[in-house]
């Protein structure tokens, strides 16, 4: 099994402020995702990074996997209400293709 | 917009009844996978199934579940004699591709009771 640890496991925040939650792990992933998750439904799909070091912005969020590939953040800038919620972050197996190992999530909440 | 949808959206069930739970994938995807959600947990894998057959499965699919395809739209998770410990969240997924562009779309979930 290969473990994802997401810090912090909960952020409350003013809007307009900058926050980063991590996803670390002992273990090395052959990619690794984002899903934001909203209660009572599916975790929905922010981005998925695949080389180390790589970066992704996404209009105010910005992803970073790690250089070895066993890490990975999400920056996000000038947080607004809207961005409250959960966020999961899931990695690939590196030999286990088609296998995924979720974080147990960090929630986020905004206040306006 | 295609999406993923399962059904029944709620399922309640006595302990040790067999319970199917349906997903029909985005048609063009060729990946399929199901997972799990207990309350206030983390997400977990349980399998993942391509070309007809299971590519990965967790270890907590064991004997007691199983996944078919039985035609060209539908993805079936049967469980075989449910267990109060099964009482969770559970969700399939689809992608059409791996690696660079990858992208894995969730269903809405099927709440499983078990009483």
């Amino acid at each position: 099994t290969q473990l994802l640890e997401q810090s912090p496991q909960f952020l409350s925040i003013q809007e307009g402020e900058n926050l980063t939650v991590y996803c670390n792990s002992s273990s090395v992933f052959s990619s690794l995702q984002w899903y934001r998750q909203e209660p009572g439904e599916g975790p929905v799909l922010l981005v998925t990074v695949v080389t180390g070091g790589e970066v992704k912005k996404l209009k105010r969020l910005t992803f970073q996997f790690g250089d070895a590939r066993k890490d990975s953040s999400l920056h996000i800038t000038a947080a607004q209400p809207g961005d409250t919620g959960l966020y999961l972050c899931a990695g690939e197996g590196r030999c286990n293709f088609n296998k995924f190992y979720f974080g147990s999530g960090t929630k986020l909440n905004v206040k306006p | 917009e295609p999406e993923v949808t399962q059904t029944p959206s709620h399922q309640v069930t006595q302990m040790g009844q067999e319970v199917i739970l349906r997903c029909v994938p985005i048609s063009n995807h060729l990946y399929f996978y199901w997972y799990r959600q207990i309350l206030g947990q983390k997400v977990e894998f349980l399998v993942s199934f391509y070309n007809n057959e299971i590519s990965e499965k967790s270890e907590i699919f064991d004997d007691q579940f199983s996944v078919e395809r039985p035609d060209g739209s539908n993805f079936t998770l049967k469980i075989r004699s449910t267990k109060l410990e099964d009482s969770a969240m559970y969700f399939c997924a689809s992608s059409r591709d791996r690696g660079i562009t990858y992208e894995q779309y969730f269903g809405p979930g099927t709440r499983l009771t078990v009483t």
